[in-house]
């Protein structure tokens, strides 16, 4: 069965860096489009950012552009997502979530990373 | 970008209501439309794709509808399992934005 999990996340202090891994199994890791989606404590959900399946192409969103790369190895079976420069607001759930094929909705999650920034 | 707002943010039914709920997109996306539901404390789950297809194995009660910049997602026969917050979320391109949610109670 597809399953996502997330690692990486904790405490971490304002203006560290941190990388969030996603280990994926259960499907072909290197023929899917993934995202990263985060969610602060008693908020919605924000996307964050998409890779293509091959790794040529990414995208992130405004609140994520020069801080937040997205990367993944598909020898690995593994997405990441790399975090400069911690800010409190970028304390959130993160998941990462698989682009379907038929469609571009988000069709698997992970269960989440937590990530608090705070000192 | 395009923004997704969605209404009410939060509502209020009795088990057996007919519940729905609105997604407007400042644009039009055809109906590259998604809703989700997300039960508290766990992960968000694919409901509908396309703004009407259901996702296999989510109960026929839930179904979509709408094209262009108008959506919206009917609970037919509200159920207690179905307290949750549900996010629509467009994915013509990038961003995938989401809507703010709406939180459903019983």
């Amino acid at each position: 069965q597809v399953q996502l999990v997330e690692s990486g996340g904790g405490v971490v202090q304002p203006g560290r860096s941190l990388r969030l891994s996603c280990a994926a199994s259960g499907f072909i890791f290197s023929t899917y489009t993934m995202h990263w989606v985060r969610q602060a404590p008693g908020k919605g959900l924000e996307w964050v950012a998409v890779i293509s399946y091959d790794g040529s192409s990414k995208y992130n969103a405004d609140s994520a552009k020069g801080r937040f790369t997205i990367s993944r190895d598909n020898s690995k079976n593994t997405l990441y997502l790399q975090i400069h420069s911690l800010r409190a607001e970028d304390t959130a759930v993160y998941y990462c979530a698989r682009e379907t094929y038929s469609s571009r909705a988000f069709d698997y999650w992970g269960q989440g990373a937590l990530v608090t920034v705070s000192s | 970008d395009i923004q997704m707002t969605q209404s009410p943010s939060s509502l209020s039914a009795s088990v057996g209501d007919r519940v729905t709920i609105t997604c407007r997109a400042s644009q039009g996306i055809s109906n590259y439309l998604a809703w989700y539901q997300q039960k508290p404390g766990k992960v968000p789950e694919l409901l509908i794709y396309g703004a009407s297809t259901l996702q296999t194995g989510v109960p026929s009660r839930f179904s979509g509808s709408g094209s262009g910049t108008d959506f919206t997602l009917t609970i037919s026969s509200l159920q207690p399992e179905d307290v949750a917050t549900y996010y629509c979320q467009k994915y013509n391109s990038a961003p995938w934005t989401f809507g703010q949610g709406t939180k459903v109670e019983i």
